[in-house]
């Protein structure tokens, strides 16, 4: 068990809509980072949050966002969601000091947008 | 930029045979490479990383900076060993490619 947990673990959305999605950190770790998972692809990067701020973005868009709390605990929002965003979303915290650290990945929350 | 390849979708080797999973890779400087693996309804997991210079289910990966490549390898498949595997790219943050699915037959 590797202690990351996300939640929910499924959820269905109409287009348009907002949705926020939670993960909770494994302990000792202070690095989140939230991923995409579109069907037969690989996880794709969205943003890192190190102590609280954002610490990197892949190409996602602004209503994209996220927050990282002091118990580093994180959120990933989702504003005017889009048929496309149907996807499987993958948290996973490490602890950043010197360069790549292994990274504890949950089990996902798969996002659906009708 | 970064990136990383994996050209095979899907591979499929017979039980007992060597597998080789290719993954080449694009970055300025000197990366750290990762081996994910993801078996059926379990979450993405850590095979093995390049610094570590580890066997890891008798899975070994050896980093060419020359060829820019970081393939996966082990000498005889186990039927266990189907899985979908990635190849990662980090620094401060991990890049993953697309993945290949492992099909071992019987």
């Amino acid at each position: 068990e590797t202690g990351v947990t996300q939640s929910p673990t499924h959820l269905i959305k109409t287009r348009g809509q907002q949705v926020t999605l939670r993960c909770s950190s494994q302990s000792g770790h202070n690095t989140v980072s939230w991923y995409q998972q579109a069907l037969g692809q690989g996880p794709q990067f969205i943003f890192q949050y190190y102590r609280e701020e954002e610490n990197g973005r892949g190409n996602f868009p602004p209503r994209f966002s996220g927050l990282q709390f002091p118990n580093y605990s994180s959120e990933l929002n989702v504003n005017a969601l889009e048929l496309d965003d149907s996807a499987l979303y993958l948290c996973a915290s490490s602890l950043l000091a010197n360069g790549a650290t292994e990274a504890f990945f949950g089990q996902g929350t798969r996002l659906t947008v009708v | 930029a970064q990136r990383v390849t994996q050209p095979e979708k899907l591979l499929s080797v017979f039980k007992g045979a060597p597998v080789e999973l290719k993954c080449n890779y694009s970055y300025s400087g000197s990366p750290e490479l990762f081996w994910y693996v993801q078996y059926s309804r379990q979450r993405l997991q850590l095979l093995l990383r390049h610094i570590s210079r580890e066997s890891i289910k008798g899975f070994t990966a050896d980093l060419n900076k020359g060829e820019t490549s970081f393939h996966l390898k082990k000498p005889f498949a186990q039927e266990e060993d189907s899985a979908m595997y990635y190849c990662a790219l980090g620094d401060d943050k991990i890049i993953f490619g697309k993945g290949t699915r492992l099909h071992i037959l019987p």
